[in-house]
């Protein structure tokens, strides 16, 4: 099983700053490599896929980067509803597997 | 517009089964892979199960052979079988669609069912 771990698990930030979170895989990943954003109480939404790829309707403020072992989400100007804990998930092996999430917090 | 709507959870004591049901609207349903994923209150995701479009299954070890995981595309449906149910297995259960063409990526998400395994 592919271990997806996910640093740091919080981070404190003001709005309008660059939140820059990583993901490393145990084993490579290529670019199969997805990142989502859960709020309380709801279910996660899916931000980035392959990698890369912005998913349908998430601004551009959100952007992935990375391939192999080690990737890289970065939200740009951080806005008061960015605050949210923030998963990683791998899909090139199965079972498929989620990093641990990493909280972004307001400082 | 996609909907996925959960239903079926509730309270089951331990070695209990319980039968999860995901209603989809808005989009072909026979056409997409389908998957379940659970979450512990306070804790993070862990993939379920899944299913595909031909009815091929996927099980992670934590459950295999004791959850099945079924698609019915004439009622637009997915369903999940849970059978000697453990307290681990206490969680809110989402019914997931992945994108065409990058099953694994889930791309819309159900409201979620809250499974409860307590004597």
């Amino acid at each position: 099983e592919i271990v997806l771990t996910q640093s740091p698990a919080t981070l404190s930030l003001s709005p309008g700053e660059r939140a820059t979170l990583s993901c490393r895989a145990s084993q490579s990943v290529s670019i199969s490599l997805a990142w989502y954003q859960q709020k309380p109480g709801q279910a996660p939404r899916l931000l980035i896929y392959d990698a890369s790829n912005r998913a349908t309707g998430i601004p551009a403020r959100f952007s992935g980067s990375g391939s192999g072992t080690d990737f890289t989400l970065t939200i740009n100007s951080l806005e008061p509803e960015d605050f949210a804990v923030y998963y990683c998930q791998q899909r090139i092996n199965w079972p498929y597997t989620f990093g641990q999430g990493t909280k972004l917090e307001i400082k | 517009e996609v909907q996925l709507v959960e239903s079926g959870g509730g309270l089951v004591q331990p070695g209990g089964s319980l039968r999860l049901s995901c209603a989809a609207s808005g989009f072909t349903f026979s056409s997409y892979d389908m998957h379940w994923v659970r979450q512990a209150t306070g804790k993070g995701l862990e993939w379920v199960s899944a299913i595909g479009t031909a009815g091929d299954t996927y099980y992670p070890g934590s459950v295999k052979g004791r959850f099945t995981i079924s698609r019915e595309n004439a009622k637009n449906s997915l369903y999940l079988q849970m059978n000697s149910l453990r307290a681990g297995d206490t969680a809110v259960y989402y019914c997931a669609r992945a994108l065409r063409d990058t099953s694994g990526t889930l791309d819309y998400w159900g409201q979620g069912t809250l499974v409860t395994v307590s004597s």
